[in-house]
């Protein structure tokens, strides 16, 4: 099955600057990668997702980057804001399976 | 168009005792997927139902049962409830089962006290 690590656990920034989480995946065979930001008591909700076949995407303010050879794909959040404060988790699937194998989470604090 | 949505949002049992949490999925969607998150930790897959059947499952105990029916909504069930049962229950909805997986959109959760 697929595994997935995520760093750092917890990361402060002052409002304005960027922000990069990091996460690997075990999987070859995976090719969808989909971020998620969760504030305090509500849903996960999709910011931004990649598949294999492109090496990065953006929107907007964030961005995601995948490197398939070291198995590898970060977020980049740059010009943060106090309302980027949340959750955030990488996820991967499994294979040909359609379940998502998340990683542990990163608390991000954008300090005003 | 409705997302998904989940109920009850929050549930207090006690230990032994049986649960059952609904969800129904996003419009246009046939395929429902479960999912615990304990505090401070990222969800874990319980299963996935598509065409009223379990096709995928996570490591979880039998204790942990579901359903989906013809209109897509599902079911979660827990038996003989433990304390580390006490977590935040997702449902997330997706289109089919192809090779190329979509996005899953999640719904509100129930959250789920055991006592």
């Amino acid at each position: 099955g697929e595994n997935v690590e995520q760093h750092p656990s917890t990361l402060s920034v002052q409002e304005g600057d960027s922000a990069v989480i990091k996460c690997t995946y075990s999987d070859s065979a995976s090719n969808y990668f989909p971020w998620y930001k969760q504030e305090l008591g509500k849903r996960p909700q999709l910011i931004i997702d990649i598949r294999s076949n492109v090496g990065e995407k953006k929107d907007q303010r964030i961005a995601v980057t995948l490197n398939k050879t070291a198995k590898h794909f970060s977020l980049h959040i740059t010009e943060t804001q106090p309302e980027d404060s949340a959750v955030y988790f990488c996820a991967a699937p499994s294979g040909s399976a359609r379940q998502l194998t998340f990683g542990s989470g990163t608390q991000l604090t954008v300090l005003p | 168009d409705a997302g998904v949505t989940q109920s009850p949002t929050h549930l207090i049992k006690t230990r032994g005792q049986q649960v059952t949490l609904r969800c129904s999925p996003k419009s246009g969607h046939d395929t429902v997927s479960w999912y615990q998150q304990a505090l401070g930790q990222g969800p874990q897959f319980i299963f996935q139902y598509y065409e009223e059947e379990e096709r995928q499952r996570g490591n979880f105990p039998d204790r942990f049962s579901g359903h989906q029916f013809p209109n897509y909504s599902s079911e979660l069930n827990v038996n003989a409830l433990l304390l580390g049962d006490s977590a935040l229950y997702l449902c997330a909805s997706s289109l089919g089962l192809t090779s190329s997986l979509g996005e899953q959109f999640f719904g509100p959760g129930t959250r789920l006290t055991v006592l």
